[in-house]
């Protein structure tokens, strides 16, 4: 399943599918990128982060891509379970400005088993 | 090993009330930078510090909502006279001590639920 840009807040895929989540960034300065899981009732959780001298990383099912040229991020995750089901969030940041985070709106991901 | 704590996890005041949000952060972090996060939408920053030193505040409110990082204690944000759109999540997070050369990660406490009746 794939989440189509910040107007499609919601994906719905099924266990064991890959989930592809977008993100538009604003700032065409930003150098550098997280995406967060947020659960119900919890602040949010690292999972991976890139920065801008990089189109591609890998974590752990997790793979995040960078596009500069269209300042479009994105968030795949390989063999999706329940517990994956949270709000995931990208931020940007500037490194030279500090720690401050710029968050996108969140795509609510629901697997259904 | 702590996270970052956040106390209370609920918060209810009525118009006109104040309402004081702690956070202690991870043991050996200076850095705290309070959040709020508005029902279906991304955290918005709102100020950033270290202690006993305001960094960048620009994401404050001009007026009614201060913060503040003491030499000892929690981080504390201060919101005066709270009205009904200041009903939200606040979530602190902190970070290590600063280095331009890699980004440290934040780490975000629980938050706090603020509702104003």
């Amino acid at each position: 399943g794939e989440s189509v840009g910040l107007h499609l807040p919601t994906l719905s895929v099924q266990e064991g599918d890959n989930s592809i989540i977008n993100c538009a960034y604003s700032n065409s300065a930003s150098d550098y990128f997280i995406w967060y899981k947020q659960e119900s009732g919890k602040g949010p959780q690292f999972i991976i982060d890139i920065r801008s001298n990089m189109d591609k990383r890998q974590g752990q099912r997790v793979t995040v891509l960078l596009n500069k040229t269209v300042k479009h991020l994105s968030l795949q995750i390989a063999a999706t379970q329940p517990g994956d089901s949270a709000v995931y969030f990208c931020a940007e940041n500037i490194e030279t400005s500090g720690s401050r985070l710029t968050f996108g709106e969140g795509t609510q991901l629901t697997v259904n088993p | 090993n702590a996270g970052v704590m956040q106390n209370p996890r609920h918060l209810v005041r009525r118009r006109g009330q104040e309402a004081r949000l702690r956070c202690s952060p991870m043991k050996g972090h200076s850095h705290v930078y309070w959040y709020r996060q508005l029902p279906e939408e991304g955290l918005k920053f709102m100020v950033y510090l270290q202690k006993e030193n305001i960094i960048d505040e620009s994401g404050m409110p001009k007026e009614r909502f201060s913060a503040e990082f003491p030499k000892e204690g929690p981080s504390i944000l201060r919101i005066q006279q709270v009205v009904r759109g200041d009903s939200a999540a606040y979530f602190c997070a902190s970070s290590p001590p600063q280095s331009y050369a890699t980004n440290e990660k934040l780490f975000f406490g629980s938050g706090t639920q603020l509702s104003v009746l």
